[in-house]
């Protein structure tokens, strides 16, 4: 099955800074990679998704980018806030409607 | 749009008893949901895959008789933790997936957290 490894499992950068997080997958069948921001105690929210049909996709101060050939892909927070201190979950599945399986996680931490 | 909910938010039960957990769609029919486990600290562990109609299919380790799972409506599924014990403490939470557009891919629900004394 699919094994995604997700780095780094904790992550502090001082705000207004970028963040970066990158994921790795095994299957080369994976062709849909959601990412999600989670609170303390809340439900893991998607904040961006690609396909395996784009290289890169940008939304206001978060990007995702993906390579294919070496299955890996990441996310990237520019400019960040307070408010971008979370766990952040990538996820790699075969099209939308099967199976996500999740990385291990990123505490982000934001500093003031 | 894409909004579920979950009901009950937490749950505190004894040893024994059996506790259910709703999540609902609430603005768009889910062909799929599916049913996950979080432990503190850790990541999204995946209990079950129901579709509307149909059986779940359970991941391994997951037992299917004490994890009961009814997707009954394109907008409703249930998990029935039966004869619950603590070590089925845990935060529950369900996504659901719709089959277009913006639903096309996983929303999840706010979770439950149940704790069993």
């Amino acid at each position: 099955g699919e094994n995604v490894e997700q780095h780094p499992s904790t992550l502090s950068v001082q705000e207004g800074d970028s963040a970066v997080i990158k994921c790795t997958y095994s299957d080369s069948a994976s062709n849909y990679f959601p990412w999600y921001k989670q609170e303390l105690g809340k439900r893991p929210q998607l904040i961006i998704d690609i396909r395996s049909n784009v290289g890169e996709k940008k939304d206001q101060r978060i990007a995702v980018t993906l390579n294919k050939t070496a299955k890996h892909f990441s996310l990237h927070i520019t400019e960040t806030q307070p408010e971008d201190s979370a766990v952040y979950f990538c996820a790699a599945s075969i099209n939308t409607g099967n199976q996500f399986y999740f990385g291990t996680g990123t505490s982000l931490t934001v500093i003031p | 749009g894409a909004v579920v909910s979950q009901h009950p938010s937490w749950v505190i039960c004894k040893s024994g008893t059996s506790v259910k957990i709703e999540c609902r769609s609430l603005d768009f029919q889910a062909t799929t949901m599916f049913w996950y486990r979080q432990f503190p600290k850790q990541s999204l562990m995946l209990m079950a895959t129901s579709n509307e109609g149909s059986k779940a299919t359970y991941e391994q380790g997951v037992e299917k008789d004490k994890f009961l799972i009814n997707h009954a409506s394109l907008t409703l599924s249930t998990l029935t933790v039966t004869s619950a014990h603590p070590e089925d403490s845990s935060f529950y939470i369900c996504s659901a997936r719709g089959t277009s557009g913006v639903t096309d891919t996983q929303y999840f629900g706010p979770g439950t957290r149940l704790t069993v004394l």
